[in-house]
């Protein structure tokens, strides 16, 4: 079965370093989105992404945050300046269609865990 | 986005069906009902999705009322394995729209 892979599963950083989560989602899926969920809390909406721009954004998704598909299959999050709040598990997910209604089922990955010290 | 209100946790015997139920009272037209599961430390994971009446697939059962103001997601003969958070999720389709997650029902399955 097809599926979402993430790496790293577990990165540990300082404050204020920049940190890139990577993503492979499924090859034939064209909608990708980041979540995160930090311990204990509900998963949040981060970004979607279609055709090489975003979406949509939350309020959680701001300068700090960018996204990229930098060459077709790859789909990366990366964060500048990490603060101790960034500390979560950042799910990426796709789907072949818009991830809502009757036709588009999210698949996500197991996760990367970042944790900011 | 319609507002979802479920049961915050649920214990059940293993052998059993569960039915968690989840209040959507501003559901739109266009709004489709979709559940999903998640273990710890994982991603969550599609469950089951539906309009209207009734949808059964290999692992659940999803009831929803004519007026679809609720739904209800059966699981029939629970196991161990099936403890985990459970979301209920009303969305439209749409171009590049978030699913937005709740709190979601915690369900423990005991032996």
């Amino acid at each position: 079965e097809p599926e979402v892979t993430q790496t790293p599963s577990h990165q540990v950083t300082q404050m204020g370093q920049e940190v890139i989560l990577r993503c492979v989602p499924i090859s034939n899926h064209l909608y990708f989105y980041w979540y995160r969920q930090i311990l204990g809390q509900k998963v949040e909406f981060l970004v979607s992404f279609y055709n090489n721009e975003i979406s949509e954004k939350s309020e959680i998704f701001d300068d700090q945050f960018s996204v990229e598909r930098p060459d077709g299959s790859n789909f990366t999050l990366k964060i500048r300046s990490t603060k101790l709040e960034d500390s979560a598990m950042y799910f990426c997910a796709s789907s072949a269609r818009p991830g809502q209604g009757g036709t588009g089922e999210l698949f996500f990955g197991e996760g990367s865990r970042l944790t900011v010290l | 986005l319609a507002k979802t209100t479920q049961p915050i946790s649920m214990d059940s015997y293993e052998g059993q069906e569960v039915n968690i139920t989840c209040s959507h009272n501003n559901i739109a037209t266009n709004d489709y009902i979709t559940w999903y599961q998640q273990f710890p430390s994982q991603g969550p994971r599609f469950i089951i999705q539906g309009y209207k009446t009734k949808v059964t697939n290999e692992v659940a059962s999803l009831f929803i009322p004519a007026d679809r103001k609720s739904s209800t997601l059966s699981l029939p003969r629970v196991s161990l394995s099936d403890t985990a958070v459970y979301y209920c999720l009303v969305s439209y389709m749409e171009y590049g729209n978030k699913l937005v997650f709740g709190a979601g029902t915690i369900l423990r399955v005991k032996s």
